[in-house]
């Protein structure tokens, strides 16, 4: 039972440089977001996708886009990778809202 | 708008006493509210919530919460902590109002160390 899944676990890019975090969950979850994780900064939302075909922003969304590519996968994008985006990533998925969300293992991010 | 707050950065507790971790919401209407824990270099591990019913509800571990909806806070405790409690543990919650479908609002975290 693998859960949520994300690729890469570490990634060091130069500022400039683009990247795709991937997140896969075999849940069959509606909803999927995408998390950052700084210290003192407890777990902030970036984009989520409440269904397939939908996203939406959440709290820091600049600088970053999401493709829902299907109902399993949902992608995070830095087109041009900033210092201020190093960073532990995570995805999650949940299902009916009611429910709890299972979380990734997360994505440690260093950009320099 | 949703919102928690975790007002304490660091609890510390000595093995075998009790454990409170704070936390207060704000939605809109009635929330779901969960718990998470962190252990280092990992992901975040469900620990319990409330969703409607009795005030107090029992997770896993040993742990337990108990929602007052006059304070507005949902307050993580345990009877009797022990050393392998010692994490990061994070409020969240979630306002079944919020036409944003399903928005899942973390509070900062709280850093929990349990000492021998």
């Amino acid at each position: 039972n693998a859960g949520v899944t994300q690729t890469p676990k570490f990634q060091v890019l130069k500022t400039g440089q683009s990247m795709t975090l991937q997140c896969a969950q075999d849940m069959n979850h509606n909803s999927m977001y995408w998390y950052r994780q700084d210290p003192g900064m407890g777990l902030r939302l970036i984009y989520y996708s409440a269904s397939e075909g939908t996203t939406d922003k959440g709290e820091v969304p600049n600088g970053y886009n999401v493709s829902r590519l299907n109902k399993r996968e949902f992608s995070l994008r830095l087109e041009s990778a900033a210092p201020s985006q190093t960073s532990v990533y995570f995805c999650a998925s949940s299902g009916q809202e009611d429910t709890e969300a299972f979380f990734g293992q997360g994505t440690r991010l260093t950009v320099v | 708008a949703q919102s928690v707050a975790q007002p304490e950065d660091q609890v510390n507790v000595a093995e075998g006493n009790p454990l409170t971790v704070k936390c207060t919401y704000s939605v809109s209407g009635n929330p779901y509210l969960f718990w998470y824990v962190q252990y280092p270099n990992r992901g975040l591990q469900f620990l319990l919530k409330y969703i409607t019913g009795d005030n107090l509800v029992k997770g896993s571990y040993g742990f337990e919460a108990e929602f007052n909806k006059s304070q507005t806070s949902f307050h993580l405790k345990k009877p009797s902590a022990l050393v392998s409690d010692s994490a990061l543990y994070f409020c969240a919650v979630r306002d079944p109002n919020n036409n944003a479908g399903n928005m899942l609002t973390f509070g900062g975290g709280t850093r929990l160390m349990v000492k021998p």
